[in-house]
């Protein structure tokens, strides 16, 4: 596989329930990203870690708990969501978390909470 | 604050027709960076192109061309001869804040 990889791409969840969303990058990269899409919103930075460690926590609900244990996994650990968290959820990565470096972009998981 | 205006929500034209798309930013860094991104109906945004603030040289790439604007704060795309796979949702971002701001993005439909 090549680029960055996300799975599952689709995902429907009740409230009550535990699920996570896992993303690969084969890229080399040592910085990785979750980003959220929402219906009429631009893109919103969740998390980002550099080198595994978490250095962006963009104000994100405790709800949302993301795991980096290596360079290239991504895990975001979903609990007890409401239904305003259904989204497109992006990940992504670059060389590392600074401004000369582009980020990738996987797939997506399309998450739908009712 | 670092901020990314796409105007037009969304934009349609007829298949073979030239299009642009405006991009306006608002920081106070003087170096800065500046992307396009590209996003498909299956949701992967697609890297277009990177821009630092101290390049003012238009770009092209086949059917894309950038046009940065400093003075007016712009970083608008062109695509020429516009095709049906052209159709996706086109982002605008700057790097600002430690982060990559978004613009709301722009709905591009081409019809054939």
């Amino acid at each position: 596989e090549t680029g960055v990889t996300q799975t599952p791409r689709h995902l429907v969840m009740g409230m009550t329930n535990k699920k996570s969303l896992k993303c690969e990058q084969h890229l080399g990269h040592n910085a990785m990203y979750w980003y959220k899409q929402s219906a009429k919103k631009p893109l919103e930075l969740m998390f980002v870690y550099n080198f595994k460690e978490q250095t962006e926590n963009n104000s994100v609900p405790s709800r949302f708990s993301p795991e980096c244990p290596n360079s290239s996994h991504l895990f975001l650990h979903l609990h007890t969501l409401q239904p305003e968290d259904s989204a497109l959820y992006l990940c992504a990565s670059s060389p590392v978390s600074q401004d000369t470096d582009t980020q990738y972009f996987g797939p997506g998981t399309r998450l739908t909470v009712l | 604050a670092q901020k990314v205006t796409q105007a037009q929500t969304e934009n349609s034209v007829v298949e073979k027709e030239d299009v642009t798309l405006d991009c306006v930013y608002e920081t106070r860094d003087t170096t800065y960076y500046l992307f396009w991104y590209k996003q498909p109906p299956s949701g992967e945004l697609v890297f277009l192109i990177r821009r630092n603030s101290f390049d003012e040289q238009n770009e092209i790439s086949g059917r894309y061309s950038w046009n940065f604007q400093k003075s007016t704060s712009s970083f608008n795309f062109t695509i020429t001869a516009s095709q049906v796979v052209d159709s996706a949702v086109y982002f605008c971002a700057l790097w600002g804040a430690q982060k990559l701001v978004f613009g709301q993005g722009t709905r591009l439909t081409i019809n054939p």
